[in-house]
């Protein structure tokens, strides 16, 4: 138990369909990151967030639609997806932009496994 | 941007014998070098972690060295046991933040019993 937890952990969706991935995180962090993971790629940094608002965006396609209502709360919305958006989306948290007492350190959830048909 | 490369991805040991994983990075600004392990079904998790000013760290059965001038960093892992077959992750960051990370690719091991 890592205090982020994400749902759904697994997804099925068309192309055509709308669909909301949550992350809470139980650890009283102000910083939020979703990360996408496919296979024998690095881990991509896709949002970040600092105390609900958005630092940044890495070139995100606008299918994806981050939403920070408060510093415990991440989602992440899908629309109109492509097969080749199927993937683990990862969500963590950190003490602070910054990262907490060990600098850098990512808690991170057990993923949503989203599958794009 | 830094680059991360990692080697090998995948790797098989015997328990009890030691495991080696190495990453190279690209940007010599980069200052802090964690390892994240991912279990099967899980999130990545960090194990171990070195700032530019330290050549190695030790924690228990894990060590992590680093070579600034070569710009590579290695993960080592001694009496590996089942418990240690994961996925497992090196990074660099530009600095000490998290939204400045760059991982590698992963390196699966599985240890044999």
């Amino acid at each position: 138990e890592t205090g982020v937890t994400q749902t759904p952990r697994h997804l099925v969706m068309g192309m055509t369909n709308k669909k909301s991935l949550k992350c809470e995180q139980h650890l009283g962090h102000n910083a939020m990151y979703w990360y996408k993971q496919s296979a024998k790629k690095p881990l991509e940094l896709m949002f970040v967030y600092s105390l609900e608002e958005r630092v940044e965006n890495n070139s995100v396609p606008s299918r994806f639609s981050p939403e920070c209502p408060n510093s415990s709360h991440l989602f992440l919305h899908l629309h109109t997806l492509q097969p080749e958006d199927s993937a683990l989306y990862l969500c963590a948290s950190s003490q602070t932009l910054a990262g907490g007492p060990r600098t850098g350190e990512l808690f991170f959830g057990e993923g949503s496994r989203l599958t794009v048909l | 941007g830094e680059n991360v490369e990692q080697h090998p991805s995948t790797l098989s040991v015997q328990e009890g014998d030691s495991a080696v994983i190495k990453c190279t990075y690209s940007d010599s600004a980069s200052n802090y070098f964690p390892w994240y392990k991912q279990e099967l079904g899980k999130g990545p998790q960090l194990i171990i972690d070195i700032r530019s000013n330290v050549g190695e760290k030790k924690d228990q059965r894990i060590a992590v060295t680093l070579n600034k001038t070569a710009k590579h960093f290695s993960l080592h892992i001694t009496e590996t046991q089942p418990e240690d077959s994961a996925v497992y992750f090196c990074a660099a960051a530009l600095q000490t933040g998290a939204n400045n990370l760059f991982f590698g690719t992963g390196t699966r091991l599985t240890v044999i019993p």
